[in-house]
């Protein structure tokens, strides 16, 4: 499979917990995304990478979660001291930016990682 | 930041009949505009896009308008089959950062 993977899909943690997710993108995408998807909602912006540089990170990102993209391949998102307002669905999502920088447009997003926090 | 909105949210449709999704964005800067489907437990993935330099997109049984000086675009189903139930997002985007509507659930009755 050469499309957008995630690990771990499934993730329940007691408050207070640390987790880190990780997404592995198409190996040729040079762009890397983390949205949050909670019931009932589109998915909702959180940071996004060009390469191993983090360009944007929402104000939904609150300080206790941190997100790398080390070597510009595979990112992840931790999450410390996990709150029940953290469980969602965590998807991850990988384009391709042409030469003049545009957005060439399809996000292929992962399965997503559902974290639960009891 | 751009605001999308959608609806319904939800929409029931007799097998055979068009659905027809709508929403609104607030950036007028946003010129392109997709469409995902996601079914149950799986990926959002891309049926459909449009950028602003066009009014309307066909792909078979599924099609996109877009009107920019009212700001909005929809997608229009024909010929609905059971395998269309899903939820469907629209969003919209200037650059990098797709906004999304929170989604229409969609269901073909047999």
């Amino acid at each position: 499979d050469t499309g957008v993977s995630q690990n771990p899909r499934h993730k329940i943690t007691k408050r207070g917990q640390n987790v880190t997710f990780r997404c592995d993108p198409i190996s040729e995408h040079n762009r890397l995304y983390w949205y949050r998807q909670t019931l009932g909602q589109g998915p909702e912006f959180l940071t996004y990478f060009q390469n191993e540089a983090q360009l944007e990170k929402s104000r939904l990102l609150s300080d206790r979660f941190s997100a790398e993209r080390p070597k510009g391949s595979f990112s992840t998102l931790e999450i410390q001291r996990t709150e029940q307002g953290d469980s969602a669905m965590y998807l991850c999502a990988s384009s391709l930016v042409g030469p003049s920088g545009s957005n060439t447009g399809e996000l292929f997003f992962g399965e997503g990682s559902r974290l639960t926090v009891l | 930041g751009e605001n999308v909105e959608q609806h319904p949210s939800t929409l029931s449709v007799q097998e055979g009949d068009s659905a027809v999704i709508k929403c609104t964005y607030s950036d007028s800067a946003s010129n392109y505009f997709p469409w995902y489907k996601q079914e149950l437990g799986k990926r959002p993935q891309l049926i459909i896009d449009i950028r602003s330099n066009v009014g309307e997109k066909k792909d078979q049984r599924i099609a996109v308008t877009l009107n920019k000086t009212a700001k909005h675009f929809s997608l229009h189903i024909t010929e609905t089959q059971p395998e269309d139930s899903a939820v469907y997002f629209c969003a919209a985007t200037n650059d990098y950062k797709l906004s999304f509507g929170a989604g229409t659930t969609v269901t073909v009755r047999a």
